[in-house]
């Protein structure tokens, strides 16, 4: 089954302790890019690539961190966490070079930093 | 810079009623234009989406008409149920590749 798989779903964590989401497509896809998404303000792009070991700054990319040395994997690292961001983060793929892709979402990683 | 604005939530009707959600947008040259839903505690999917002026994107029921003249893609269904609840976005791709998002629209359907 086509899909992007994002780990963990869930995830409280402390101020300051560096922690790892991980993103995997199946799809074959050179676009992905990272969003969160909070109340009132819909989804922000966070980070994006548009292939291997290509990677560019979103709108929000303040406190984080993103790699892509493998074609089907593109995690989202925090450094440092702090409260702000504190978030429902998404990560989706789609094919590049074209205007009339969507994106395949995977199904969210709820984060609490306390 | 190219943004999406839609109408803002929540939006409460009652099941078989006639739903419009309105998005705009601006945009240079023709980007493609899509709506997403996001069911509680999911992920967004893919709805429906249109690629160039006066297509028609269709999906389960639901319809968008990309109006180039007026930077429109409204979002319309004839017969809405309780389980069309969602959170809807709209959205466009770009010349740069680039996807914007619209805040989303909240919906929910009484029974």
């Amino acid at each position: 089954e086509a899909q992007v798989t994002q780990n963990p779903r869930y995830l409280i964590t402390v101020t300051g302790k560096k922690l790892t989401v991980t993103c995997s497509q199946n799809m074959n896809h050179e676009y992905m890019s990272w969003y969160r998404q909070d109340p009132g303000l819909g989804l922000r792009q966070i980070y994006y690539s548009m292939n291997v070991e290509v990677t560019d700054k979103g709108d929000v990319p303040e406190g984080y961190k993103v790699s892509r040395k493998e074609k089907r994997n593109f995690p989202l690292i925090l450094e440092s966490p702090s409260p702000n961001q504190t978030s429902l983060y998404f990560c989706a793929s789609s094919f590049a070079g074209g205007v009339w892709y969507g994106y395949t979402f995977g199904s969210g990683t709820r984060l609490t930093v306390v | 810079g190219d943004s999406v604005t839609q109408m803002e939530g929540p939006v409460t009707l009652s099941e078989e009623a006639f739903l419009t959600i309105n998005c705009t947008y601006t945009a240079t040259g023709y980007p493609s234009l899509f709506w997403y839903v996001q069911y509680p505690g999911e992920g967004l999917q893919l709805l429906l989406k249109a690629t160039k002026a006066d297509d028609k994107g269709s999906n389960k029921g639901f319809e968008a008409t990309y109006r180039k003249e007026t930077t429109s893609f409204h979002l319309e269904k004839g017969s809405v149920q309780v389980s069309d609840s969602a959170v809807y976005f709209c959205a466009l791709r770009n010349r740069d590749d680039k996807i914007i998002f619209g805040k989303g629209t909240r919906l929910h359907i009484l029974p």
